[in-house]
This record gives structure tokens, sequence and C-alpha cells, in this order.
């Protein structure tokens, strides 16, 4: 079945620094990806959908210059936290949907999460 | 617009009991459902799925029908077990185009032996 792989799959950083994480799609192109974000027992937040070969499209009160999107590929996109702060700490997931043989109902498949520490 | 709500949790069961997840959504159109289970320091896993009315999606001892009349997802199991114990995520996705599943808060179920 479809897989999408996100790494690092945690990742502790210093105030101030940048992290990046990348999600890849490994066995299906995937034009569209969603980040989502997701707080200690909470549920998901999308954060953004990207686009390969475009700009993303943020959600209401994400900040597109502290989290910066790169689909370079259709098997690849990046989240960039700039200047990470205590706040930015979360556990972030991305997802990609395969349409192989199938429509839009197709199940979304997610990244087992990335969880950002950040001291 | 699109949103789901399903029963705040946690939900403790001893092992071998009846589980209930209640889910109602409010959607336009024909939306897709989804029921993702998340494992401890895991991402998400789709559990199943139904993308019509009256569809029963099935996986692993657990079900949930379609139910249009009551815009309702219930998701089931006859009997738990402790490895059970997760995070379940009710979700729906638009009629049209690709985009991202609106979830749910999530219910935490603990199964106890």
């Amino acid at each position: 079945g479809a897989v999408v792989s996100q790494h690092p799959s945690w990742v502790i950083c210093k105030s101030g620094t940048s992290v990046k994480i990348e999600c890849r799609s490994l066995d299906f192109q995937a034009t569209t990806m969603f980040w989502y974000r997701q707080f200690p027992k909470q549920s998901l937040m999308l954060m953004a959908t990207s686009n390969e070969g475009s700009k993303a499209t943020y959600e209401q009160g994400v900040e597109k210059d502290k989290f910066l999107i790169n689909h370079a590929s259709l098997t690849l996109s990046t989240l960039t936290v700039t200047s990470a702060h205590p706040e930015d700490s979360s556990f972030y997931i991305c997802s990609a949907r395969d349409f192989r043989g199938s429509s839009y109902n197709s199940p979304l498949h997610f990244g087992n999460g990335t969880r950002l520490t950040v001291t | 617009g699109n949103s789901v709500t399903q029963m705040e949790g946690p939900v403790t069961l001893s092992e071998e009991a009846f589980l209930t997840i209640n889910c109602t959504y409010t959607a336009t159109g024909y939306p897709s459902l989804f029921w993702y289970v998340q494992y401890p320091g895991e991402g998400l896993q789709l559990l199943l799925k139904a993308t019509k009315a009256d569809d029963k999606g099935s996986n692993k001892g657990f079900e949930a029908t379609y139910r249009k009349e009551t815009t309702s997802f219930h998701l089931e199991k006859g009997s738990v077990q402790v490895s059970d114990s997760a995070v379940y995520f009710c979700a729906l996705s638009g009629d049209s185009g690709n985009t991202p599943l609106v979830f749910g808060k999530g219910t935490r179920l603990s199964v106890i032996a």
C-alpha cells in the first residue's frame, strides 16, 4: 500500500534555530501534500496545503514566514520551522493522497510524524 | 463549513467489552467518512472508510456505517483488546477535489485487562 515517510521522527533544537522536516511519498506521486500540527491530547490542525510547482496555501492564523513549505518534486515536500521558539514545540504530521486507480475519496496516508522540541 | 463532532474521552473499558465511539458530521454534498487510529508516539493509520450512504466500513473487528439520515458514522467493536488502546479520530473528506481531511477531536480509548 501507499507509504508516506517523514523524517526526522523527532528533533530537539535550540530557540532561534531552524528545523527542516521532510515528507516523502515512497511509492506514488503526490501533487498535493497536507501538513498538520497536533498539540498534546488534541486533534490535528491543518496548517497548510503543499502544492508541487506552486506556492503553498496556508490556513488562517498560520504564519507562512515562520513555517516555510517547499514542494520540490512529486514525491517530496518539506516544512521548515524558522527561528523556532518553545511555543513551536509540537507534533507535526504530513499526509498525501494516492490517486492511483481511484478518485478524490481515496484516504489520506500519513507519515509517522515529527516531534519537535524547542529548548 | 464541514465539521466533525465525536464523543470526548477518555473511554476506559475492560477487555472483551463492547465499544462505541460516536461521531456525527456536518457537510455539504456527499463527503467520504473515515476512522483513523493513532497509537502512542505514532502517526495516523487508516482504520476504515465509507464513501457513500449506507456503506459499512470494517477492519480488524471494527465497524462503522455511513448514516446520511442521522449524519453519523459511529465506530463499534464487539470485543476490545488491550492492543486496541489508542486515540481514534473520525474524519471527513469533501466530495470534490484533493481536499484535506477535517478531523474530530479524537477519543482516547484505554482497555484494561
